[in-house]
This record gives C-alpha cells, sequence and structure tokens, in this order.
C-alpha cells in the first residue's frame, strides 16, 4: 500500500459527458502528479500540483482540468469525453521540492472506461 | 521536449534466464528512476540513480547509469516468475523538471 488513494475504482461513462476522479496523496506529501496510462502510449504525464499550485504541465488536453484543494486532495476533470480518453488514470505523490529529486508513490488507479 | 527510450518493448524469457532492459534519453539527464508494475498493479519506485557510471545492486537486480547519463540498464539474473511485470524508466531532466517515463518493458516469465 502505497498510501495514496484513488475513487473511484472503475468508471463507466459515456461520450460527452464528464467525469471527476480524486486522490488523495501520503500524509505530508505536498506534489501531486497525474498520469494516464494506455496500452500503446505508456505512462504520460498530465499535471502537476505542488501545495496547490500548478508546478508542471505535461500532454494535458483542454478538455482536461485539475486543481489541488487546501487540504492537498486533488481532482481531475475530464469533460466533453472521447472514447480516445479510455484509460487508466493514476495518481502520484511526493515529498518533493523545489531543486530536489524525489520518488512518487502511485496510487492504484482509476480505470475509465468511455462507451 | 525531453525523450526517454526503452528496449525491448516486450521479453518472455524461460524461468532462470537472464534478462536486461535499456533505456535511452534524448538529452542528459540528472537523475534515472525505475519503477515496476506488476500486471493490474500500480507503478512502485525500485531505485534511482544520480551519479555518472553508478551502479545499484538489489538482490539479483542490477542497476547501471551511462557515463554520459543518457542511458541506463537494468539487469535481472536468473529470473523468477516473481518478475513478470512491467519495468519503467524515467529520467528527470536538469534543473528543475518532471519526470519522463519510457514506454516500458513488459516481462513474462514461463516457469
Amino acid at each position: 500500500d502505497s498510501g495514496v488513494t484513488q475513487t473511484p475504482k472503475h468508471l463507466i461513462t459515456a461520450t460527452g459527458q464528464r467525469v471527476t476522479l480524486r486522490c488523495s496523496p501520503r500524509s505530508g506529501d505536498l506534489s501531486v502528479y497525474w498520469y494516464q496510462q494506455s496500452l500503446d502510449q505508456g505512462l504520460q504525464f498530465l499535471i502537476q500540483y505542488y501545495n496547490g499550485e500548478e508546478r508542471a504541465k505535461g500532454n494535458i488536453l483542454e478538455r482536461f482540468s485539475a486543481q489541488q484543494f487546501p487540504d492537498l486532495h486533488s481532482e481531475l476533470n475530464l469533460s466533453s469525453l472521447e472514447l480516445g480518453d479510455s484509460a487508466l488514470y493514476f495518481c502520484a505523490s511526493s515529498g518533493l521540492k523545489e531543486g530536489s529529486a524525489d520518488t512518487q508513490y502511485f496510487g492504484p488507479g482509476t480505470r475509465l472506461t468511455v462507451l | 521536449g525531453q525523450q526517454v527510450m526503452q528496449i525491448p518493448q516486450y521479453q518472455h524469457v524461460q524461468e532462470g534466464e537472464d534478462f536486461t532492459t535499456y533505456c535511452n534519453s534524448s538529452t542528459t539527464l540528472s537523475n534515472i528512476q525505475w519503477y515496476k508494475q506488476r500486471p493490474g498493479g500500480h507503478p512502485v519506485f525500485l531505485i534511482q540513480l544520480v551519479k555518472s557510471g553508478e551502479v545499484k545492486k538489489q538482490k539479483r537486480l542490477t542497476f547501471q547509469f551511462g557515463e554520459a547519463k543518457k542511458n541506463s540498464s537494468l539487469h535481472i539474473t536468473a529470473t523468477q516468475t516473481t518478475d513478470v511485470g512491467t519495468y519503467f524508466c524515467a529520467g528527470r531532466g536538469s534543473g528543475y523538471s518532471t519526470l519522463t517515463f519510457g514506454k516500458g518493458t513488459m516481462l513474462l516469465v514461463s516457469p
């Protein structure tokens, strides 16, 4: 158990819909990362938040957005869903401080299926 | 942007055989990390390499970081069925930057 929790575990929805994925980082970790994992693309970095502020953006679509709340949990919002958005979405956390290197602890993931 | 290539994509070995996966970055890395993801699971951190030419061992696993800090390898000696999974390398560029993951090498071990 990494200490990172994600809900829900599975989500099935239809094209055009909007969903919210939730992540609670390990106790004390200030950084939260979101990744998308699909069979052909591996682990794609979407976005990182550090202590409530956006820190880095990766290959995140404009239809996707995220935020980190004062209690440090994070939500990833996916809207106008397309079939191609079906994937496993991981959240990871770390105690990363500015300028240091740190490991990332992954949650169990949310499997999103868009029909 | 930074790219991390990993080969092979897939390898199937017999239990007891050795296995190696290679990771190459398009740019010089400040450090590289390795993760393992079991089938149906999530990536789990294995190790981090920071110094040029660094070699680290964890039981049957040997990790190397190239002299130019642009490539790395993971070697497993005498594979076991418990080694099954996908092994990812993840490189971090200079200064403050996020990790860039390779696409992973899926290892299947037959008893």
